[in-house]
């Protein structure tokens, strides 16, 4: 049973364009969401996170917009460089459970 | 200075072998945690150790063994390794539990372990 998806697997986008990853998930009692970038033969890289109190958390070029009647998040990243050419992954947490309940991912292209 | 580091980065072996995955975190968290992820990418929480104790054991075989002997190392043996246990383990930590600000327990990964078993 999956209850964080990603489904689309993978994304191209123009560099200087808007990229937009999307995340759904089935647990409406999740309480905070991450992304995660990951980069060949690396560990996930902490990107940016947020709380369901909260509507939109941005950091620079990265914004995470989180709609929980819809329990749905998306990543944007403006303006797309090609350094961000990664595998992102989402992920869900439950306060008190201190698991992260991953996404399979989404590979993004920033073509130059 | 690699944050949380571990060894071996590849490993390949035979079924029915023992192996150990050994992960180092200078960061000086409290938590530590093992994750795998398969051949459909999906990457699962296995274990996790808050102060040398066990806090998450998901539905794992009985042939893979944690052992943190501090705070700082969390390892990862499996025993008679078979073909469905090829995948990439990572290893990662937080700060802390026990805290109920989400934002305080960021888990920070390790650059993974590629485990095949032929």
């Amino acid at each position: 049973d999956q209850q964080v998806k990603q489904n689309s697997p993978s994304l191209s986008v123009q560099e200087g364009r808007i990229s937009i990853l999307n995340c759904d998930y089935t647990n409406s009692m999740f309480d905070y969401f991450l992304w995660y970038k990951k980069y060949p033969a690396e560990g996930p890289t902490f990107l940016i996170s947020i709380s369901s109190i909260k509507d939109k958390n941005e950091d620079g070029r990265f914004t995470v917009f989180l709609n929980k009647s819809a329990k749905h998040l998306s990543l944007h990243i403006v303006p797309s460089q090609p350094g961000d050419s990664a595998v992102y992954f989402c992920a869900a947490s439950l306060t008190g459970t201190y698991k992260y309940i991953f996404g399979t991912g989404t590979r993004l292209k920033v073509l130059a | 200075d690699t944050a949380v580091s571990q060894t071996p980065k590849y490993l390949v072996t035979q079924m029915g072998n023992d192996k150990s995955i050994k992960c180092e975190q200078n960061l000086g968290h409290d938590t530590m945690y093992w994750y795998k992820q398969d051949s459909k990418k999906f990457l699962k929480i296995m274990f996790s150790y808050n102060n040398k104790e066990l806090i998450i054991n998901e539905t794992v075989p009985n042939r893979f063994s944690p052992k943190s002997p501090d705070k700082a190392h969390l390892n990862l043996h499996i025993n008679s390794l078979e073909l469905g246990d090829s995948a990439v383990y990572f290893c990662a930590s937080s700060l802390r539990t026990g805290s109920w600000n989400l934002a305080k327990n960021i888990q920070y990964f390790g650059a993974g372990t590629r485990l095949s078993v032929l």
